[in-house]
């Protein structure tokens, strides 16, 4: 099984609704990373979550870190066209560890109706 | 400052050959990770570089190999390539090689092995 779990896999949302994407890791998370790709180019950072109940926002988009649950969550909102991409989460699951144990999740695709 | 560069951006090759990628990472950052994007299994760690030494490899043959100069600049080549190497091969740079790291990501090399 995928040890980074994003969800849901795809979303359509209209212009201006608010939408959250969950990152669930089945390993103890010592670092979570929020991307963003547009199809077939490289990835944007977001944000970087280190210590359980961080929240971090950055304009329209926040994120949060559960560490008991082993998960994250990225909101959006009021969504707009420009939003329109690839996220994807990236874990740092080994402690102490270097970008070598950097796993990712398999991106949650997300279109945005005007 | 110029974000990290990827060459060529587009590459179609024929099995049995061998290539070569190049990354640019941003002015300053010495770490230089490389990984590997396709539809099903995501995106995987191939390498890390960090001041011209290999610092961890991921889970991939020894087909691939990598290097960094003393640029900090790297390359990665496939020899024998195999249809399955079609992909998108990213290239990622980082301040340094512990955590907690922001990776800035390339473009992208998209590959196509026929």
């Amino acid at each position: 099984s995928q040890e980074l779990e994003q969800s849901p896999q795809s979303l359509i949302v209209q212009e201006g609704k608010n939408l959250t994407i969950n990152c669930t890791s089945s390993k103890t998370l010592y670092g979570l990373y929020w991307y963003k790709q547009k199809y077939g180019e490289g990835l944007i950072f977001l944000m970087m979550l280190q210590k359980g109940g961080e929240e971090k926002s950055h304009e329209k988009i926040t994120a949060k870190l559960d560490e008991k649950k082993q998960q994250s969550s990225l909101h959006i909102t009021a969504s707009q066209p420009s939003h329109a991409g690839i996220y994807l989460c990236g874990a740092d699951v080994s402690y102490g560890g270097s970008q070598g144990n950097l796993i990712f999740g398999k991106g949650t695709k997300l279109s945005v109706k005007p | 400052k110029a974000g990290v560069t990827q060459t060529p951006r587009y590459l179609i090759k024929t099995r049995g050959q061998q290539v070569t990628l190049s990354c640019s990472p941003i002015s300053g950052h010495r770490s230089v990770s490389w990984y590997q994007q396709t539809p099903g299994q995501g995106l995987q760690f191939l390498f890390e570089y960090f001041s011209e030494t290999q610092r961890n490899k991921g889970n991939f043959p020894g087909r691939f190999s990598g290097r960094q100069f003393s640029n900090s600049r790297s390359e990665m080549n496939v020899s024998t390539l195999e249809l399955g190497d079609s992909a998108l091969y990213l290239c990622a740079s980082s301040l340094t090689a512990s955590v907690p790291y922001e990776q800035y990501f390339g473009p992208g090399t998209r590959l196509t092995v026929t």
